[in-house]
């Protein structure tokens, strides 16, 4: 079956360290790989995407994710975390298949915390 | 500020009601998706409209529906509620059909279910 593993469900943080969040996918097939931020309140925002080539993707605010095929992960990383940064982080796929178009697939989540 | 609009924000409902979720997707976009994001679900996809049809259905209920209009607003039925139902509801919108074009949600429609 199909599945988006997040690990970790909370991790703290202080501000100014690096953080690296881990998620593992089990697909059929290479997946579309995603991962969001949702702030307090607010509704997912995408921070950056892997569908092929380079393996280490650069996204928004910082962050970058790095694509393990051998591993069947997609973990996510940003050397120094500002108190911003804190929320909580989706990972997520999704298959190009004519019957799952626009189909995602989330983890659970892992909710971050900054301590200054 | 996503470009995409939910209402209402808040909606608090007995068992065995019916209730509509709108949602207005961003100016230009065709897709419309609706997710829940509940404590013991997690967020899980539902279902997806590209130009008023049917393209992706979820784990979806079948007390469950939804519909885009020509105007490309979208709304989620949800009747018979249920306790479990209780969920924030999300909409998010796309230009085009598939994975390989963001979606941008909106900020969630919160319902209560007492």
């Amino acid at each position: 079956a199909q599945s988006v593993t997040q690990p970790d469900i909370h991790i703290t943080v202080s501000e100014g360290a690096s953080l690296e969040l881990r998620c593992n996918y089990s697909y059929g097939a290479t997946p579309y790989l995603f991962w969001y931020v949702q702030s307090p309140g607010q509704g997912l925002q995408l921070l950056l995407k892997y569908f092929s080539g380079d393996t280490l993707v650069q996204g928004i605010k910082g962050f970058e994710a790095e694509f393990k095929r051998s591993q069947s992960s997609f973990n996510l990383r940003k050397p120094s975390v500002h108190w911003s940064d804190a929320a909580e982080y989706f990972c997520a796929v999704g298959a190009v298949t004519t019957d799952s178009w626009g189909k995602l697939q989330f983890g659970a989540g892992t909710q971050v915390v900054v301590t200054p | 500020d996503s470009g995409v609009t939910q209402t209402p924000k808040h909606l608090i409902t007995a068992t065995g009601q019916r209730v509509t979720l709108r949602c207005s997707p961003r100016s230009g976009d065709l897709s419309v998706y609706w997710y829940q994001q509940s404590l013991d679900q997690g967020l899980q996809f539902l279902i997806q409209y590209y130009n008023g049809e049917e393209r992706a259905k979820g784990n979806i209920l079948e007390r469950f529906s939804a519909q885009q209009f020509p105007d490309l607003h979208s709304e989620l039925n949800l009747s018979s509620l249920e306790l479990g139902d209780s969920a924030l509801y999300f909409c998010a919108s796309s230009v085009g059909v598939g994975l390989s074009y963001e979606q941008y949600f909106g900020p969630g429609t919160r319902l209560t279910v007492t």
